[in-house]
């Protein structure tokens, strides 16, 4: 089954104790992007990825950073977590196809930081 | 500035009946356009995708319209379901760059019986 998955689903953590968000795609994208969700602001972009080691910001990357070491593998790491962070994250991998652009949405990572 | 903007910020209908959502951008260039519906607590899932030479797209009970020229865009969803009740996100996708996506924030659809 195609999909994306993201672990944890759910984490609670301090302020300053880095953590990772794991982000696996199995369709072979070469494109994977993070976002966060917040309310009233809907999704904002904070990373993406064209291809392994090809990484760019996004619209909101203080803060995070990410690596592409493998195709499939796009982890999002929060070196010092600070409360403004807490949201809701997605990763995303997505392909071209003719003229569209299909993106399909991992199950989302709620992380509140106290 | 890109940017999409929905309306409204939530409806609520009857099972059964019929609703429009609206979203306008001003995001240029214009790739193409989609609609996607998200569950609470899950991954938005893509419903519609149209570009800039398509009017209209349906997917089983949603039809996407697209008018380039006034640069708006709705989505008719016929005969609601309870399942219906979602967050329906439209998105602009940016032509130069495909991994560009510019979000609007969303209608809040609660369907009731």
């Amino acid at each position: 089954e195609a999909q994306v998955t993201q672990n944890p689903r759910y984490l609670i953590t301090v302020t300053g104790k880095k953590l990772t968000v794991t982000c696996s795609q199995n369709m072979n994208h070469e494109y994977m992007s993070w976002y966060r969700q917040d309310p009233g602001l809907g999704l904002r972009q904070i990373y993406y990825s064209m291809n392994v080691e090809v990484t760019d910001k996004g619209d909101v990357p203080e803060g995070y950073k990410v690596s592409r070491k493998e195709k499939r593998n796009f982890p999002l790491i929060l070196e010092s977590p600070s409360p403004n962070q807490t949201s809701l994250y997605f990763c995303a991998s997505s392909v071209t196809s003719g003229e569209t652009y299909e993106q399909y949405f991992g199950p989302g990572t709620r992380l509140t930081v106290t | 500035k890109n940017q999409v903007e929905q309306s409204p910020q939530s409806l609520i209908i009857l099972e059964g009946k019929n609703c429009t959502l609206q979203c306008n951008y001003t995001v240029s260039p214009f790739s193409n356009l989609r609609w996607y519906k998200q569950d609470t607590g899950r991954g938005p899932v893509s419903l519609t995708i149209m570009t800039f030479s398509e009017n209209t797209k349906s997917n089983g009970r949603y039809t996407a319209t697209l008018d380039a020229d006034t640069k708006q865009s709705s989505l008719h969803i016929t005969a609601s379901q309870l399942s219906d009740s979602a967050s329906y996100i439209c998105v602009v996708i940016l032509s130069y760059n495909t991994d560009k996506l510019i979000f609007g924030t969303g209608t809040r659809l609660q369907v009731f019986p």
